[in-house]
């Protein structure tokens, strides 16, 4: 199994450009979410989706769009880049029975800058 | 509201030593508590959960402890290997959510040949 996936690794972006990360999982997993890290903060949730068709806004889901059409895909989208958005980007499923949320496992992160 | 927090941000010891890795959160009302690692350029690797009702798990030369009166976690490293560096990360799981975590920002541990 190649696990959560995430692309692209880096990018780069200027204010106003949209775009595209994709995930994608191959767990059969119905839980995925989105993460951004910030120095010296902690991973905060983004958009989570508990399977397809269903998704659902985290701690801080402004500026970002999500959709979940298949289990194995959760793309995050960015509407008009901002440059408060330049953070890494992690995406991870689990799947959903008791307890299950808690064992997640993440993909490799995607840099992102926004100039 | 729930906050978690992770002192020192960054810590450097030499290898063989055992040490210890702190965590500390403001309600202590969660359901359970997870220590994760990070390494540059990967995702996260849980490497502990410990339920409320729990007072410490063991993995290998990890050991993590919970105190959920004082608001705090240990993350306890044995003769430490220049392997373990990397950053470690604390997370609790409010017991009305499923699905959030709430995250400390980390300890960078590295290890001195």
């Amino acid at each position: 199994n190649a696990g959560v996936t995430q692309t692209p690794k880096f990018q780069v972006l200027k204010t106003g450009q949209s775009m595209t990360l994709q995930c994608a999982q191959d767990m059969n997993h119905e839980y995925m979410s989105w993460y951004r890290q910030d120095p010296g903060m902690g991973l905060r949730l983004i958009h989570y989706s508990v399977g397809a068709g269903i998704t659902d806004q985290g701690e801080v889901p402004n500026g970002y769009n999500v959709s979940r059409s298949t289990t194995e895909d959760f793309p995050l989208r960015l509407l008009s880049a901002a440059p408060s958005q330049t953070s890494v980007y992690f995406c991870a499923s689990s799947y959903s029975g008791a307890g299950g949320t808690d064992t997640q496992y993440f993909g490799p992160g995607t840099r992102l800058t926004v100039l | 509201k729930q906050e978690v927090t992770q002192i020192p941000a960054a810590l450097s010891v030499p290898e063989g030593e055992n040490l210890v890795l702190n965590c500390s959160f403001t309600d202590s009302a969660i359901y359970n508590l997870q220590w994760f690692r990070q390494d540059p350029g990967k995702g996260l690797t849980s490497l502990l959960l410990i339920q409320s009702s729990q007072r410490e798990q063991t993995s290998g030369r990890l050991n993590a402890s919970l105190d959920k009166s004082s608001g705090r976690s240990t993350l306890y490293i044995a003769a430490s290997q220049p392997g373990d560096s990397a950053t470690y990360l604390c997370a609790v799981r409010p017991p009305e959510s499923n699905y959030q975590l709430i995250w400390g920002a980390g300890t960078k541990l590295i290890i001195k040949p």
